[in-house]
């Protein structure tokens, strides 16, 4: 059974990058979509985007100026990086894999996701 | 980019009710709208797919039905468990949208 696990600072700066990872167990990082999505507090989701194993990305509008999005399969691990931060950006962030093998899909499985607070 | 409007953000429902929300979309999709359940503190967990298929271990009285730019979830008989938020959301064309949520609450 396929588990993710996101990882990173949980306070970020003003003006400086938010930097997440997930590391993914129990499965390949081969053959899927993997994607992160946020949800600020006492607030609905926000989708973030994509990365397929091979590198290529699909990013939210809104957010594609300040961000990238990369992964390592060796290490069965994919990251985040969002940088230029602001208060706006304080979320709980999820890592997620989206769809079936080679196929665009559903979010499922979820990370259990990890807050990030932009706060000096 | 395609929008997903989701009605109405809080209900108010009793223990055997049936409930029914609907996200609507800014453009056609070809059913690629899933449903997923969020209670406080945890990730969502994915109910249905495809509209109207229903994941693996999900009980029956949830189902998704709809078509184009409308789509309901229905719970048959609200149990106690189903107090929860809900969100739509699409994954057409190599991206996605959530709807904004639903707010069962107890009446």
């Amino acid at each position: 059974q396929v588990q993710l696990q996101e990882s990173g600072p949980g306070l970020v700066r003003p003006s400086e990058t938010l930097s997440l990872t997930c590391t993914v167990s129990g499965g390949s990082i081969s053959d899927y979509f993997w994607s992160w999505i946020r949800q600020p507090p006492g607030k609905g989701l926000e989708w973030i985007g994509y990365i397929y194993y091979r590198g290529s990305t699909k990013y939210n509008p809104s957010l594609k100026s300040r961000l990238i999005m990369s992964v390592d399969t060796s290490k069965n691990q994919f990251s985040l990086k969002l940088n230029s931060v602001t208060a706006a950006d304080t979320a709980v962030y999820y890592c997620a894999r989206e769809g079936a093998t080679n196929q665009y899909g559903p979010i499922d499985p979820w990370g259990q996701g990890t807050l990030v607070t932009v706060s000096s | 980019d395609i929008q997903m409007t989701q009605s109405p953000s809080t209900l108010s429902a009793s223990v055997g009710d049936r409930v029914t929300i609907t996200c609507r979309a800014s453009q056609t999709l070809n059913s690629w709208l899933a449903w997923y359940q969020q209670k406080p503190g945890k990730a969502p967990k994915l109910l249905i797919y495809k509209a109207s298929v229903l994941e693996s271990g999900v009980p029956s009285r949830f189902s998704g039905s709809g078509s184009g730019t409308e789509f309901t979830l229905t719970i048959s008989t609200l149990q106690p468990d189903d107090f929860a938020t809900y969100y739509c959301h699409q994954y057409q064309g190599y991206s996605g949208t959530f709807g904004q949520g639903t707010k069962v609450e107890i009446k």
